[in-house]
């Protein structure tokens, strides 16, 4: 079975603090994805990876940073945390590279929630 | 305006009665996916469609690509379906994964 996890479940961060939230997948898989989830407005992409060192903004980047060192680990980076970065993170990964994994299965890790005081 | 829209929102059944969710999409799109999230978070995929219907034990979806919609039953229903699903299309304006809200379905024992 595929498995991705995520450094925490439960994270607490002051404003202003650089977070790095870390997200592991074993299944070799090329595409990389960190996704936010906020009631009532749904999964949101935050930015998305294709490779090792490969990165694409998704809908909402700003904010966020992230690094792709090595094939099975994607980090979230926020440079200086606010009160409206409070949310649930996602990681997820698939397959194939390139357009042909927006037809794959995304398997997802389960999640952070980041709270931001 | 959302691209995707789902309903309803929220659902409330007795065990074993037939579910529907409804997902309807306003852009042309290639393939749909049906996502389940249990209370705690983890996100499981069930489906992709590109045409027709699918169907895994008591689940069921379909899809009218014509008529942008597509629907997921759910038969015989258990209090362990108890979730929310999300539907999420491929196509649209960035040709990106783009979601629904989600519909949080409660099943009663």
């Amino acid at each position: 079975d595929v498995k991705v996890t995520q450094s925490s479940r439960y994270l607490v961060k002051r404003t202003g603090e650089k977070v790095f939230l870390e997200c592991v997948q074993d299944m070799d898989h090329e595409n990389m994805f960190w996704y936010r989830q906020d009631p009532g407005l749904g999964l949101r992409l935050i930015y998305f990876s294709y490779d090792v060192k490969m990165k694409e903004k998704g809908d909402i980047p700003e904010g966020y940073s992230v690094s792709r060192e090595k094939k099975e680990r994607f980090s979230l980076i926020l440079e200086s945390a606010s009160t409206n970065q409070t949310s649930m993170y996602l990681c997820a990964s698939s397959l194939s590279a390139g357009l042909g994994s927006l037809y794959d299965e995304q398997y997802f890790g389960p999640g952070t929630r980041l709270t931001v005081t | 305006k959302n691209e995707v829209e789902q309903s309803p929102q929220n659902l409330t059944a007795q065990e074993g009665e037939f579910i529907t969710i409804n997902c309807s999409y306003s852009v042309g799109i290639s393939a749909l996916h049906w996502l389940q999230q249990h209370p705690g978070g983890g996100i499981v995929s069930l489906f992709m469609l590109s045409s027709g219907k699918k169907k895994h034990g008591r689940l069921i979806a379909t899809i009218n690509i014509q008529e942008k919609h597509s629907s997921l039953h759910i038969t015989a229903s258990h209090p362990r379906d108890s979730a929310v699903y999300i539907c999420a299309v491929v196509g649209g304006s960035n040709y990106k994964l783009t979601f629904g809200k989600g519909t949080l379905l409660t099943v009663n024992p």
